[in-house]
Order: structure tokens, then C-alpha cells, then sequence
């Protein structure tokens, strides 16, 4: 089973800042990734998949880079409304598996 | 525009069974995979079950035995029929729309199962 680490856990940042997240992989999984951004009480939302792809509606603002084990997810200026969960995500047989999330909060 | 309305979550004792419900709209469920994700009180997402288009189904190691998936296509529904529940099944269970086979593009709101005496 692939595992998935996110770091940093928190991190905090004021709006207009660059907000950078990582994701590492336990074994490859080629560009076969996904970032969701959750906000409290809500459902989440598909931002980027196959790594670098944004999802119908994101804005320009979020970019997803990385192959093989090692993952970024960018918010190039943090608006009022990108502080949230992020988690990365892949599939591998079947199974899909998330990872443990970070928290991007207002500094 | 897509929607997933999720129903049939509440309080059941430990051992219960419980049914949801994933009623679809603005899409066929039968023509993509289909998943349920859930998650637990404060903590992070955990991949339960998928269903394939073809009527493959797969579950998670914490659920494979317990849980099914289904659906019934003339309703456009999807369904997890959840046996022998434990209090660590309790959590939010969303359904979800599989993307390309590997990702989840549109999310139901999500239903609330409690499990506890």
C-alpha cells in the first residue's frame, strides 16, 4: 500500500503570501495525483489532478507540480478564502489513499 | 450541474446496521465508478468503497467483509449498506464522483453516522 506524507502540518501565513505544500510519496506514483482543499462543515474540492492539471473552475492562483514521490501543491496569493485543509490524494490498484493533511491558517 | 444528495445516516448501536443513500443528479451513475469516502470526527479523509462502471466493487481492509456498495440504476443511486458498525466507523460518509479513474471531481454534502450505545 502507498502511503502519503504532507508536510508542514500548519502553516500559517498572512493573505497576499505564497503558501507551498508538499506531499511525498512511500513509492512512485507517476503524475497519478490529486490535491482537495476542505473548508470546515464542507465537503471537499477537486483543485488539481494528474499532478499539475487544475479542476473545472480553480483559479489561476493554485498549481500542482511534482512526479514520481515528490509533490507540490502552490498558492501563489493567499486570498481570505484558501485558508482550509489541503490534502493530497492517489490511486493505486483500486485502493485510493489521502494523506494526512495540512492546515494552511491566517498568521 | 452535478449533484449528490446523501441520505440514511443517524445513531445506531455498535453491531447495528445502516443503509445510505447517494441519489445523483446531472450525470448517470452507472456510466462512471462511484465511491464512498468518510471521516471520522477532526481527522482526515479515508477511502471506504468504489464502485466501477462495469459492477466491480472494492473496499477498504477497515470495511471489506462489513460494508457494501450498490446502486440501482433506474433510481440513479448509489448505496453502502454498512453491517456489524463498530464506534470506529463513526464519521461523515461522503459519495463521490470517480474522475478518470483515480479522482473524486464532485462530493455530496455528506451524511453523519454515529455509532454508539
Amino acid at each position: 500500500e502507498i502511503v502519503l506524507t504532507q508536510s508542514p502540518a500548519t502553516l500559517s501565513l498572512s493573505p497576499g503570501e505564497r503558501a507551498t505544500l508538499s506531499c511525498r510519496a512511500s513509492q512512485s506514483v507517476s503524475s497519478y495525483l490529486a490535491w482537495y482543499q476542505q473548508k470546515p462543515g464542507q465537503a471537499p474540492r477537486l483543485l488539481i489532478y494528474d499532478a499539475s492539471n487544475r479542476a473545472t473552475g480553480i483559479p489561476a492562483r493554485f498549481s500542482g507540480s511534482g512526479s514520481g514521490t515528490d509533490f507540490t501543491l502552490t498558492i501563489s496569493s493567499l486570498e481570505p478564502e484558501d485558508f482550509a485543509v489541503y490534502y493530497c490524494q492517489q490511486r493505486s490498484n483500486w485502493r485510493g489513499t489521502f494523506g494526512p493533511g495540512t492546515k494552511v491558517d491566517i498568521k | 450541474e452535478v449533484q449528490l444528495v446523501e441520505t440514511g445516516g443517524g445513531l445506531i448501536q455498535p453491531g447495528g446496521s445502516l443503509r445510505l443513500s447517494c441519489a445523483a443528479s446531472g450525470f448517470t451513475v452507472s456510466s462512471n465508478y462511484m465511491s464512498w469516502v468518510r471521516q471520522a470526527p477532526g481527522k482526515g479523509l479515508e477511502w471506504v468503497s468504489v464502485i466501477y462502471s462495469g459492477g466491480s466493487t472494492y473496499y477498504a481492509d477497515s470495511v471489506k467483509g462489513r460494508f457494501t456498495i450498490s446502486r440501482d440504476n433506474s433510481k440513479n443511486t448509489l448505496y453502502l449498506q454498512m453491517n456489524s458498525l463498530r464506534a470506529e466507523d463513526t464519521a461523515v460518509y461522503y459519495c463521490a464522483r470517480v474522475l478518470a479513474a483515480r479522482y473524486f471531481d464532485y462530493w455530496g454534502q455528506g451524511t453523519l453516522v454515529t455509532v454508539s450505545s
